[in-house]
């Protein structure tokens, strides 16, 4: 039972260039999220889903894309890295609107 | 306005010792959740405690409880008995409604043996 896991750990970007981050639970949760987090800022939402194929914004949505083609699965896309997406990004599953489970984490680097 | 107000950058306590980490919240719904998370050095979030808006009793889940006062929408963490491995940040985090979340700016305790 891995739990949440995300690929890659760690990754560093051209400003331009477009990435995926991979983030897959294995608890069978309906709602998976997608996370940044910057000094001095706490964790802020950008993306959520509640459900196989459902998306929606959440406060940081601006740059990024997702995608939930598989209930297991929740992808973060950045089409065009600009250095203020230099982050760290979590990502989460829920059984419902309650305790959240998290993944290691992504460090991301926008030169 | 800050949906989740943390105002305590760092704090420190004495082991074995109680410690108050103090958390406001600014929401219009009247149904919200309020967690709090604690992240070691090592990065990841483990979750610790969660009060429903609707709960009428106060949260605890071991040394950890919450002290909700809906009037004054605040939801303080209660360490008791704290433990070296108690040393980390800690975050307050809020469910608005059904649509999103909104974390504080963090805590860092540490514990002094």
């Amino acid at each position: 039972n891995a739990g949440v896991t995300q690929t890659p750990k760690f990754r560093v970007l051209k400003t331009g260039q477009s990435m995926t981050l991979l983030c897959a639970q294995d608890m069978n949760h309906e709602y998976m999220y997608w996370y940044r987090q910057d000094p001095g800022m706490g964790l802020r939402l950008i993306h959520y889903s509640v459900g196989e194929g459902t998306t929606a914004k959440g406060e940081v949505p601006d740059g990024y894309n997702v995608s939930r083609l598989k209930k297991q699965n929740f992808l973060l896309g950045l089409e065009s890295a600009a250095p203020s997406q230099t982050s760290v990004y979590f990502c989460a599953s829920s059984y419902d609107w309650d305790e959240q489970y998290f993944g290691p984490g992504t460090r991301l680097t926008v030169t | 306005a800050q949906k989740i107000t943390q105002t305590q950058p760092g704090m420190f306590v004495q082991e074995k010792e109680a410690v108050t980490l103090d958390c406001t919240y600014d929401t219009s719904d009247q149904s919200y959740g309020l967690f709090w998370y604690k992240q070691p050095s090592s990065g990841e979030m483990i979750f610790l405690i969660y009060q429903g808006s609707y709960d009428e009793q106060n949260a605890t889940e071991g040394r950890y409880s919450l002290n909700f006062q809906k009037a004054r929408k605040s939801a303080n963490l209660v360490i008791s008995a704290s433990q070296l491995g108690d040393s980390a940040m800690y975050f307050c985090a809020m469910r608005e409604g059904d649509r999103q979340f909104y974390f504080g700016t963090g805590t860092s305790l540490t514990v002094i043996p």
